[in-house]
This record gives structure tokens, C-alpha cells and sequence, in this order.
């Protein structure tokens, strides 16, 4: 167990919907990270927040988006779903924004029908 | 563009037997590399990582050699067991930073009893 938890586990929603995950971090990470695992794009960095403010960008669409509340947890937003964002979407959180070790959750499963 | 590579998807090896995973990466301002290991149904869990500074680094069962000449990275590990069978991912970034991790395509490790 990483310490790191993320609700709900699988997700199914159809095209055209908006979906929010959630994430925990560790106790003490400040630095959380969402990142989309999809069988032909593999493991993909979506965007990184430290102490509540967007800290790195990575391919994250428009219609998605993130935000880190003063609690830490983090929520990643997904609207006008597609059948291609079917995915695993995995946080991940570490204490500082670099320089040390990241623990990923167990993920939540998107499936867009 | 920056990529990893990994050179085999796929690797069988008997149980006991030592394992050797390769990576290959193309962006040689990457300084800071980590294995990570996904069993199925669970996120990427941290292994061993290395920098740049480094060509060899050995944890418990495992060690990660690095050659930049040749911009090559790989995973050995040792008096394999079943529960080393999952997908083994190396990452990169630079300034040994946890932003923008870039993920390799994975390989999949299959201990043989």
C-alpha cells in the first residue's frame, strides 16, 4: 500500500459526460500528480500541483483539468467525454515537487461507453 | 521528441534465475532515471533509481546500470521469484526531478516455476 488513495476504483460513464476523480496523498506529500495509462499511449504525466498551485503541465486536454485543495487531496475533472479517454488514471504524490521518491495510488478505471 | 524505449515487450525467465530489463532513452539532458514495477490491477511502484553521476546502483536483488554513451539503461535482477513477474517500466526526467516523468513502454516480466 502506498498510501496514496484514490476513489472510485472504476468508473463507467458514457460519451459526452463529465467525471471527477479523486486523490489523496500520502500524509505529508504536498506534491500530487496525475498521470493516464491507455494501452497504446502508455503511462502519459498530466499535471503536477504542489501546495495547492499548478506546478508542470503535461499533455492534459482542455477539457480536462485539476486542482489541489488546501486539504492536499487533488481532483481531476474530465468533461465532454470520449471513448478514447477511456483509461487508468493514477495519482501519484511526493513530499517535495522534486528531488525524491513519487508513490503512485491504485488508480481509477474510466471506461466511456 | 523525447522517448524511452524499452527494447523487449516481453521476457521469460525460470524462477531463480537472474533477469535483465533494458531501456533505451533518447534525450541525452536527462539526468535522473527510475524503474518502476506495475503488477496487474495496481499502480507503478518505485524500485531504484539513479542519476546521471552514477553508472551502477544496487539495491536488494536489484541493480540498475547506466550508460550514457550509448544512452542505455537496465534492470537486473536477481534469484528471480514468482512475484517478480509484472511490467517493469524505466523513467526520465532531468535535474532529478519528479516533473514530467517520461515513461517507457514497459516490458513483461514472466517468472516460469
Amino acid at each position: 500500500d502506498s498510501g496514496v488513495t484514490q476513489t472510485p476504483k472504476h468508473l463507467i460513464t458514457a460519451t459526452g459526460q463529465r467525471v471527477t476523480l479523486r486523490c489523496s496523498p500520502r500524509s505529508g506529500d504536498l506534491s500530487v500528480y496525475w498521470y493516464q495509462q491507455s494501452l497504446d499511449q502508455g503511462l502519459q504525466f498530466l499535471i503536477q500541483y504542489y501546495n495547492g498551485e499548478e506546478r508542470a503541465k503535461g499533455n492534459i486536454l482542455e477539457r480536462f483539468s485539476a486542482q489541489q485543495f488546501p486539504d492536499l487531496h487533488s481532483e481531476l475533472n474530465l468533461s465532454s467525454l470520449e471513448l478514447g479517454d477511456s483509461a487508468l488514471y493514477f495519482c501519484a504524490s511526493s513530499a517535495r515537487p522534486s528531488g525524491n521518491t513519487i508513490y503512485f495510488g491504485e488508480g481509477s478505471w474510466l471506461t466511456v461507453v | 521528441g523525447e522517448s524511452v524505449g524499452l527494447h523487449l515487450p516481453t521476457l521469460s525467465v525460470q524462477e531463480g534465475d537472474n533477469s535483465i530489463i533494458n531501456c533505451a532513452y533518447s534525450n541525452s539532458a536527462s539526468d535522473y532515471f527510475i524503474w518502476y514495477k506495475q503488477e496487474s490491477g495496481k499502480g507503478p511502484q518505485f524500485i531504484i533509481d539513479i542519476r546521471s553521476n552514477m553508472d551502477k546502483r544496487q539495491g536488494q536483488r536489484v541493480t540498475v546500470l547506466l550508460n550514457k554513451t550509448v544512452k542505455h539503461l537496465s534492470l537486473q535482477i536477481a534469484a528471480t521469484q514468482p512475484g517478480d513477474s509484472a511490467v517493469y517500466f524505466c523513467a526520465e526526467n532531468k535535474n532529478f526531478g519528479n516533473e514530467k516523468l517520461t515513461f517507457g513502454t514497459g516490458t513483461r516480466l514472466t517468472i516460469i516455476p
